[in-house]
């Protein structure tokens, strides 16, 4: 079963609006976390923001926020006020145990352009 | 830059061939973690190692073998490779296992 799942392939923004990225997630597990990642076209793994499972608050980093909400399963990021340099690939991960320790499970991803 | 290093940054190679990927974690963070990005099965898994003792693994091949050294760097091998094996391979580190890991530009493997 998919545990990280992001419905949104491709996404097209104008500049300077805000965008939300779509991410829901499936686990039993009472604790785990939830994280974002940027990859732009050189491919290298930007990290972005995090929401543990028992935060009361939702997570914001900058321009950045994720939108948690756990009833729903959900963990949507937030950009605000995209900037061309906000176009890249966009990837939601959970962490979770496994045998013990903790891995990330990340989902197929987003591809965000943002246009002029 | 996240701090984590990782060589060669391309590495191209015939199938059969084995070869030796290398990264170094943050300083101070003491768990390393590879994963594998290739066009058909996204980013997956494929092991952790904390402070040289292997902790979990993922969708590791048995082709495919890492170890973690006294100073923290840590080497994935990868023998008898095949043309499926071609794909971004990253190492990621964490203070821990229960912290943000940070990931390294990426080794981009081609087999031909």
């Amino acid at each position: 079963a998919q545990k990280i799942t992001q419905t949104q392939p491709g996404m097209f923004v104008q500049e300077k609006e805000a965008v939300t990225l779509d991410c829901t997630y499936d686990t039993s597990d009472p604790s785990y976390g939830l994280f974002w990642y940027k990859q732009p076209s050189s491919g290298e793994m930007i990290f972005l923001i995090y929401q543990g499972s028992y935060d009361q608050q939702n997570a914001t980093e900058g321009r950045y926020s994720l939108n948690f909400q756990k009833a729903r399963k959900s963990a949507n990021l937030v950009i605000s006020a995209s900037q061309l340099g906000d176009s890249a690939m966009y990837f939601c991960a959970m962490r979770e145990r496994v045998q013990g320790a903790q891995k990330l499970v990340f989902g197929q991803g987003t591809r965000l352009t943002i246009n002029p | 830059d996240s701090g984590v290093t990782q060589t060669p940054k391309h590495l191209i190679t015939a199938t059969g061939q084995r070869v030796t990927l290398r990264c170094s974690p943050r300083s101070g963070d003491l768990s390393v973690y590879w994963y594998q990005q290739s066009l058909d099965q996204g980013l997956q898994f494929l092991i952790q190692y904390y402070n040289g003792e292997e902790r979990a693994k993922g969708n590791i091949l048995e082709r495919f073998s890492a170890q973690q050294f006294p100073d923290l760097h840590s080497e994935l091998n990868l023998s008898s490779l095949e043309l499926g094996d071609s794909a971004l391979y990253f190492c990621a580190s964490s203070v821990a296992g229960n912290n943000e890991q940070f990931f390294g530009p990426g080794t981009r493997l081609t087999v031909l």
